[in-house]
């Protein structure tokens, strides 16, 4: 079952923080985030997992809640580089394979 | 070396035409994937290998047909597409493990696919 995204577009000027939600009806193992621009490929930005251990890019910040089956993605003192698609994608149960978000459209504004 | 690569870029096909679209890592990685992304929406998973052997086809139709010749190769094989099956094939790979959900995706710059 696809995970629930919002918003589902944010428009942002440089330096402005945001928040990108990503919610899910079932008990998950792992959520992963990535940031696809127009025209290339989807880059890996961070994994969350049960349990509380986390890995991805130092700049990056996000957190999971088990209990709401819920995560969020922290992006501070936005750049114009921030632009683009970001999806969430998750892992429930046993299911080896990822679900991925409807997606946010990202856009910074200088 | 944390590339993955895929040719060609772009590539048109009539109905009846047989191509394949190919796929490479050199990162030693054991898990490897085909998605497809529409226009404006997230990638859909089609197939997953696993040390070389298919473990996951997410009800993909025949026409479309995976190949995992070595564990740095992975060719999706098209035959007699419709025109709904336009999009972009994305290959992705990872570290292969009990739960492929833990490692990390490094996704391909993908084929872009238009079927006339």
């Amino acid at each position: 079952q696809q995970p629930v995204q919002s918003p589902q577009a944010v428009i942002l000027r440089e330096g402005e923080d945001a928040v990108i939600n990503c919610s899910s009806s079932k008990a998950l193992y792992s959520v992963h985030w990535y940031r696809q621009k127009h025209g290339e490929a989807p880059v890996f930005l961070m994994i969350l997992l049960k349990g509380g251990e986390q890995k991805g890019h130092e700049k990056i910040s996000a957190s999971f809640n088990e209990k709401k089956q819920q995560s969020s993605l922290y992006l501070t003192a936005s750049q114009l580089s921030y632009s683009g698609t970001y999806f969430c994608g998750t892992a429930a149960g046993s299911a080896r394979q990822l679900t991925f978000g409807s997606g946010t459209q990202l856009t910074v504004l200088p | 070396d944390t590339e993955v690569t895929q040719t060609p870029k772009h590539l048109v096909m009539g109905m009846t035409n047989k191509k394949s679209l190919k796929c490479e890592q050199h990162m030693g990685h054991r898990a490897m994937y085909w998605y497809k992304q529409k226009a404006k929406k997230p990638p859909e998973l089609m197939f997953v290998y696993s040390y070389e052997k298919l473990s996951i086809n997410e009800s993909v139709p025949s026409r479309f047909s995976p190949e995992c010749p070595n564990s740095s190769l992975l060719n999706l094989h098209l035959h007699a597409l419709q025109p709904e099956d336009s999009a972009l094939y994305l290959c992705a790979s990872s570290r292969a493990g009990l739960a492929g959900s833990y490692n990390e995706q490094f996704f391909g710059p993908g084929t872009r696919l238009t079927v006339l």
